[in-house]
């Protein structure tokens, strides 16, 4: 299948810092990623649509100023948590389509001190 | 987009056969049926996909009757390394559709566990 890979797989940061994932289609164009959040032992929960060359669209609840999302190209989208806090500690996974299925990426685990 | 409802958890032992079935009563006529396996830690992994009767690959099938209301993910011989949570999620997939109808929403999913 399609290949989904996100950069870093995890990272440690000190509360108030912005971190940036990556994530990447890497034998695919993707012009629509998504950006899912989970917590131990939850389900993922879909935080935004990434859509190439246009704003997101995020859901209900999530703040678009805390999660920007960049998507300047067919292969690769960013999430960027600004001014984190612990609460943001999570597991955030992106996903792409390619043809009918969707592919995940394989998590950056975000730890804020 | 179309809820779906799975056991919570299910035990079995090494070399049986697992059959995880999903309802999703209110599944639309454009909507797949896909399934996925995560580990702890891990993106969930694609398994298994389709619309409707049979499907088969090399790791799983997927039945699905004609309703389409609900579908079972049957798993041949688990070993102890199929332990993982599995996903039933409904949606329209195709690249031809947009905006809020290409999302694919989890649900709770199934906790498996292999036992030797």
């Amino acid at each position: 299948g399609a290949v989904v890979s996100q950069h870093p797989s995890w990272v440690i940061c000190k509360s108030g810092t912005s971190v940036k994932i990556e994530c990447r289609s890497l034998d695919f164009q993707a012009t629509t990623m998504f950006w899912y959040r989970q917590f131990p032992k939850q389900s993922l929960m879909l935080m935004a649509t990434s859509n190439e060359g246009s704003k997101a669209t995020y859901e209900q609840g999530v703040e678009k100023d805390k999660f920007l999302i960049n998507h300047a190209s067919l292969t690769l989208s960013t999430l960027t948590v600004t001014s984190a806090h612990p609460e943001d500690s999570s597991f955030y996974i992106c996903s792409a389509r390619s043809s009918d299925t969707q592919y995940f990426g394989p998590g950056t685990r975000l730890t804020v001190l | 987009l179309a809820k779906t409802t799975q056991p919570i958890s299910m035990d079995s032992y090494e070399g049986q056969e697992v059959n995880i079935t999903c309802s999703h009563n209110n599944i639309a006529t454009n909507d797949y049926i896909t399934w996925y396996q995560q580990f702890p830690s891990q993106g969930p992994r694609f398994i298994i996909q389709g619309y409707k009767t049979k499907v088969t690959n090399e790791v799983a099938s997927l039945f699905i009757p004609a309703d389409r209301k609900s579908s079972t993910l049957s798993l041949p011989r688990v070993s102890l390394s199929d332990t993982a949570v599995y996903y039933c999620l409904v949606g329209d997939t195709s690249p031809f559709s947009s905006g809020s109808a290409r999302q694919l929403t989890f649900g709770s999913g199934t906790q498996l566990t292999v036992l030797p």
